[in-house]
């Protein structure tokens, strides 16, 4: 079974300042990686597909790549609504999700 | 507007059932394959099961195969989640979501908590 594996597990940033998260694949996942996030109390929203693809309404300031074993998550310009765990996926054959990146803003 | 809306949650004794159900609307249901998806208190996501859009084949993880059996009803544009040999570590928020391979919309989750 493919492990997703996220980091850092948290991270403090401030307002308009970018954020880097990573998310490793334990085998080639190709580009088959979605990524979510979920806000306190609130139910898991998409971000990303296919590795790079904004899903409709996502701010362009959220930005994901790589391909493979490795993706990255870009946030430029964070702002305060963006405090919120941050999950991969990786899509198809027994979908599985990393287990997240907190992300609080100072 | 895309909306799923689970039911059927709450407190059941370990070893017994539950039924969750998830009406859909806003999108042909028909057209899309469907899942579910739990999350246990301040843990992360876990894909639970999903089935195609004409609910031929079904595909479950490890660790509830032969115990949860997922199905739907087109006609009434519902998903359905039977529980069967409830553990405590099935205690979670149950997701109803519209499975794309990657999950596009999500329900607003219902709890299932087993416990004696």
């Amino acid at each position: 079974n493919i492990v997703m594996t996220q980091s850092p597990k948290s991270m403090s940033i401030s307002v308009g300042d970018r954020v880097t998260m990573n998310c490793k694949a334990s085998q080639n996942v190709y580009n088959n990686i979605a990524w979510y996030q979920q806000k306190p109390g609130q139910s898991p929203k998409l971000l990303i597909y296919y590795a790079s693809n904004r899903y409709n309404g996502v701010p362009d300031r959220f930005t994901g790549s790589g391909y493979g074993t490795d993706f990255t998550l870009t946030i430029n310009s964070v702002q305060a609504e963006d405090a919120a765990f941050y999950y991969c996926q990786r899509i198809y054959n027994s979908p599985t999700f990393g287990s997240g990146t907190k992300l609080e803003i100072k | 507007e895309v909306q799923l809306v689970e039911s059927g949650g709450g407190l059941v004794q370990p070893g017994r059932s539950l039924k969750l159900s998830c009406a859909a609307s806003g999108f042909t249901f028909s057209n899309y394959y469907m899942a579910w998806v739990r999350q246990a208190p301040t843990k992360g996501l876990e894909w639970v099961a999903s089935i195609t859009n004409s609910g031929g084949s079904t595909y479950y993880r490890d660790s509830v195969k032969g115990r949860f059996t997922i199905s739907r009803d087109n006609a009434k544009s519902t998903l359905y989640l039977q529980m069967d040999s409830l553990r405590s570590e099935d205690t979670a928020t149950y997701y109803c979501t519209r499975d794309y391979h990657y999950f596009d919309y999500w329900g607003q989750g219902v709890m299932v908590t087993v416990s004696s």
